[in-house]
């Protein structure tokens, strides 16, 4: 059974900056591209990065190029996202999620994801 | 960027009846275009990709249509389960991959 669990999420200040975690199991980790997806509160989703399995191929969204940074580490068969700069706007729940193919953006599993709340 | 326009915003069907979800993107998509069921307090779930192939364990009664720049998740008679909000996503071009802003399927 494929099973994505984020951590990492919390308060924090604007400015400031959060890791997030997500440690995957129940498939191969190393063969998938891997995203974070987001969701404001009574918001719909908004992509905010992926990688492919191996690192290769990494993309952003816009609004948050330059301040989030992807990464992945297959022997620990896991994914993070390093943010800095936290604004009010990034608070959102952060999604984990896998794609079915090595690179590509189709998401065929979600976790439940981490809250991040950006808050003076 | 694409975007992805979905009506209506809200759809109030009964139980029992057929509900018709459309999405359409500002450019081609090919037929690079999934459907996700997110209800309250969960995780969206993959019902739909390639446009119309049912992903693993989703009921028949899911189907999806269309290429290009129209798309359409029909759902042929709905079920108490099935009340949930529904966003489409084209995955053709990346980054960004793009999802409508949601379809609310309400009791009527």
């Amino acid at each position: 059974e494929v099973q994505l669990v984020e951590s990492g999420g919390g308060l924090v200040q604007p400015g400031r900056s959060l890791r997030l975690s997500c440690a995957a199991s129940g498939f191969t980790f190393d063969d998938y591209a891997m995203h974070w997806v987001r969701q404001a509160p009574g918001k719909g989703l908004e992509w905010v990065s992926g990688i492919s399995w191996n690192s290769g191929s990494i993309g952003y969204a816009d609004s948050v190029k330059g301040r989030f940074t992807i990464s992945r580490d297959n022997a620990k068969n896991s994914l993070y996202l390093q943010m800095n700069s936290l604004r009010a706007e990034d608070t959102a729940l952060y999604y984990c999620a896998k794609s079915p193919g090595i690179v590509g953006a189709l998401i065929d599993y979600w976790g439940q994801g981490t809250l991040v709340t950006v808050s003076s | 960027e694409i975007v992805m326009t979905q009506s209506p915003a809200t759809l109030s069907v009964s139980p029992g009846e057929r509900a018709t979800l459309s999405c359409r993107a500002s450019q081609s998509v090919s037929s690079n275009l999934a459907w996700y069921q997110q209800k309250p307090g969960q995780a969206p779930r993959l019902l739909i990709y390639g446009a119309s192939t049912r992903a693993t364990g989703i009921p028949a009664r899911f189907s999806g249509s269309g290429s290009g720049t129209e798309f359409t998740l029909t759902i042929s008679s709905l079920q108490s389960e099935d009340f949930a909000v529904y966003y489409c996503q084209q995955y053709n071009n990346w980054p960004p991959p793009t999802f409508g802003q949601g379809t609310k399927v309400e009791i009527k």
